[in-house]
């Protein structure tokens, strides 16, 4: 089963507070696993990624935590800004297939009040 | 400046009609990808080209067709078999040893209304 399951469909956090988005995938052959922030209207940016062979990646204010017997990802956000107010999609992908193509979950949209 | 070009940003067309999107890259990316849109959902994937002159369907192909005629380019065509064509499209390319290998980069994307 190739699906990347995301969660909340929303969430809304007050400035500064800790933004926790959430994804589960059933394909034990993912291999690789990115985040993207998507504001209005652009394309998606990559904002992260890990590999299974850790449990966690830091960059700046953005962590992923990783569960491999769990299969389960999150993203967090430490200290969330409104400019950090896009929509978030997890996605997983296993290099030796199929040209190393994206799944995606359905996505976040996070807002962050001031 | 490098990166990825989609044209036109917005895209109005009669139903019935064909209508291609541009999507060119001038990173030396070997694979390129077509994905889909639509409001509170997920990227959906039309079509991928790995290198030049092949391609491959992706989840949602029926009604679309591409070309990979040069590495640059990986232009749509939404065809008039495409029952529902009104989403926001986006191209993504894909090069070799970057990073973990993966990245794919992504577009500004056209947003296709069909009346």
């Amino acid at each position: 089963q190739q699906q990347v399951k995301q969660s909340p469909q929303s969430l809304i956090v007050q400035k500064g507070g800790i933004s926790i988005i959430n994804c589960a995938y059933e394909n034990t052959a993912f291999d690789y696993f990115p985040w993207y922030q998507q504001f209005p209207g652009k394309g998606p940016a990559l904002l992260i990624a890990i590999r299974p062979d850790v449990s966690e990646k830091k960059e700046g204010r953005f962590t992923i935590s990783f569960n491999k017997s769990a299969k389960q990802f999150s993203l967090h956000i430490m200290d969330s800004q409104p400019g950090d107010s896009a929509t978030y999609f997890c996605a997983a992908s296993m290099k030796e297939t199929s040209g190393s193509r994206l799944t995606f979950g359905e996505g976040t949209q996070l807002t962050v009040n001031p | 400046d490098g990166g990825i070009t989609q044209s036109p940003k917005y895209l109005f067309r009669k139903e019935g009609q064909n209508v291609t999107l541009s999507c060119e890259q001038n990173l030396n990316h070997d694979a390129m990808y077509w994905y889909r849109q639509d409001p509170g959902q997920g990227l959906r994937l039309i079509y991928y080209s790995q290198i030049v002159n092949d391609f491959q369907k992706g989840d949602i192909a029926e009604g679309y067709s591409v070309s990979r005629e040069k590495k640059e380019s990986f232009p749509l065509t939404v065809t008039s078999a495409q029952k529902n064509p009104t989403a926001f499209y986006l191209c993504a390319s894909r090069g070799p040893g970057t990073g973990m290998g993966y990245e794919q980069y992504f577009g500004p994307g056209t947003r296709l209304t069909v009346t």
